[in-house]
């Protein structure tokens, strides 16, 4: 155990489905991050919320919606996905500070499937 | 982006013997980071580099941080089944992004 859950770990949906990935942590961090990994790509990043900002990769399609309510909360509200979205989607918490950055944690991931 | 290409893609060994994976930029690099990612786990922090021409061991592991701060290697002594898995290398841009090369999967002949 890392310190970091998520839920559901695996998830299969139709296109035109809206669900949500919820990610926790419990280590005190205070930036959280949503990567996606799929077999042919290195780890992308997609979002990070840090030091009371949004920041996001530009390649990210809009029917990807993070939300982070507080810093232990993390979520990836998903809505009528296409089956290049089938992946594993990993959160991780770090510690970070200005001009410093520790370690990533990551949580086991949610294997999602598009049909 | 600055990426970073990590080589080899994919490495089978014999059980004891050695292996290695490298990073390369062609930029300078603040600093980096290794993970290990089992087969179906997720990725797991190894260590971090920072100093130019930086040697770091643990155990039977050997981290390496180039002089010019552009490349940086890991090498497994004497591999064991336990080593198996995928290991990334990681860069740091900013305090708030991490950008993973594409990763070494190691696979070990018992």
């Amino acid at each position: 155990e890392t310190g970091v859950t998520q839920t559901p770990r695996h998830l299969v949906m139709g296109m035109t489905n809206k669900k949500s990935l919820k990610c926790e942590q419990h280590l005190g961090h205070n930036a959280m991050y949503w990567y996606k990994q799929s077999a042919k790509k290195p780890l992308e990043l997609m979002f990070v919320y840090s030091l009371e900002e949004r920041v996001e990769n530009n390649s990210v399609p809009s029917r990807f919606s993070p939300e982070c309510p507080n810093s232990s909360h993390l979520f990836l509200h998903l809505h009528t996905l296409q089956p290049e979205d089938s992946a594993l989607y990993l959160c991780a918490s770090s510690q970070v500070s200005w001009g410093s950055s520790y370690e990533q944690y990551f949580g086991p991931g949610t294997r999602l499937t598009v049909t | 982006g600055q990426q970073v290409m990590q080589i080899p893609q994919y490495q089978h060994v014999q059980e004891g013997e050695d292996f290695t994976t490298y990073c390369n930029s062609s930029t300078t690099l603040s600093n980096i980071q290794w993970y290990k990612q089992r087969p179906g786990g997720h990725p797991v922090f190894l260590i971090q580099l920072v100093k130019s021409g930086e040697v770091k061991k643990q155990k039977r592991l050997t981290f390496q941080f180039g002089e010019a701060k552009k490349n940086s290697s890991l090498h497994i002594t004497a591999t064991q089944t336990t080593d198996v898995g995928t290991y990334f290398c990681a860069q740091i841009q900013g305090a708030q992004k991490l950008v993973f090369g594409q990763g070494t999967r190691l696979t070990i002949n018992p």
